[in-house]
């Protein structure tokens, strides 16, 4: 059974400073992963997708890499804002490709101005 | 741009009541499916569809009914509310294309049972 873990559950670091974000999956058989933002009482905002033939992914700030073979992804958010502040998951996608996502619990981060 | 529509935002019901949370994507998404997210728990899996007219369950089906008539409606029935069924709940929507699979979430529905 796929499992996903996120560490850590929580993070408050400095503004302007680089953070990296980690999950981890316990089976490499994976379709995708994406890496999304939750504020708090809203909906998911899908950050980056990375495809399981690809290495990383990067979109402003963000940069996502994927490992398949040991079974980990990292968000890496550079010069950290306030705006930055809120929670992020990882889920992976089943290589059956059904649109089924598997969740970590998230990682809640904290920018403090 | 709609994206991914759930209505009500919010609800509160009686125990054993029933309703009917809505779910509707103007994207052509083929996937659509239905979580919920719990304290600790994370977002589980209720049901899902690869289609028009095919569901499915995921990790915690008990207490839900869904069906897929139309490419744009995934509509998640709850038959007997039960206090444990307090959660917010998100319907997504991705396409099934190879590289194009981008998961498209909605804003949720917080649900009360009394």
């Amino acid at each position: 059974k796929q499992e996903v873990t996120q560490i850590p559950a929580a993070l408050s670091v400095p503004e302007g400073e680089n953070l990296v974000l980690n999950c981890s999956f316990t089976d490499s058989a994976i379709y995708n992963l994406q890496w999304f933002r939750q504020d708090p009482g809203k909906g998911l905002t899908s950050l980056l997708l990375i495809q399981s033939s690809q290495r990383e992914q990067t979109s402003g700030r963000l940069n996502a890499s994927l490992d398949k073979s040991s079974g980990r992804s990292t968000l890496y958010i550079a010069a950290s804002q306030p705006g930055d502040s809120a929670t992020y998951l990882c889920a992976v996608s089943l290589v059956s490709n059904t649109g089924k996502l598997i969740f970590g619990q998230g990682t809640t981060l904290q920018v403090k101005p | 741009n709609a994206g991914v529509t759930q209505t009500p935002k919010f609800q509160v019901l009686k125990t054993g009541q029933s309703m009917t949370l809505q779910c509707a994507q103007d994207m052509n998404h083929e996937y659509m499916s239905w979580y919920r997210q719990d304290p600790g728990m994370g977002l589980r899996l209720i049901h899902y569809s690869v289609g028009a007219g095919i569901t499915d369950q995921g990790e915690v089906p008990n207490g839900y009914n869904v069906s897929r008539s139309t490419t744009e409606d995934f509509p998640l029935r709850l038959l007997s509310a039960a206090p444990s069924q307090t959660s917010v709940y998100f319907c997504a929507s991705s396409l099934r294309t190879v590289g194009s699979a981008e998961a498209f979430f909605g804003q949720g529905t917080r649900l009360t049972v009394v």
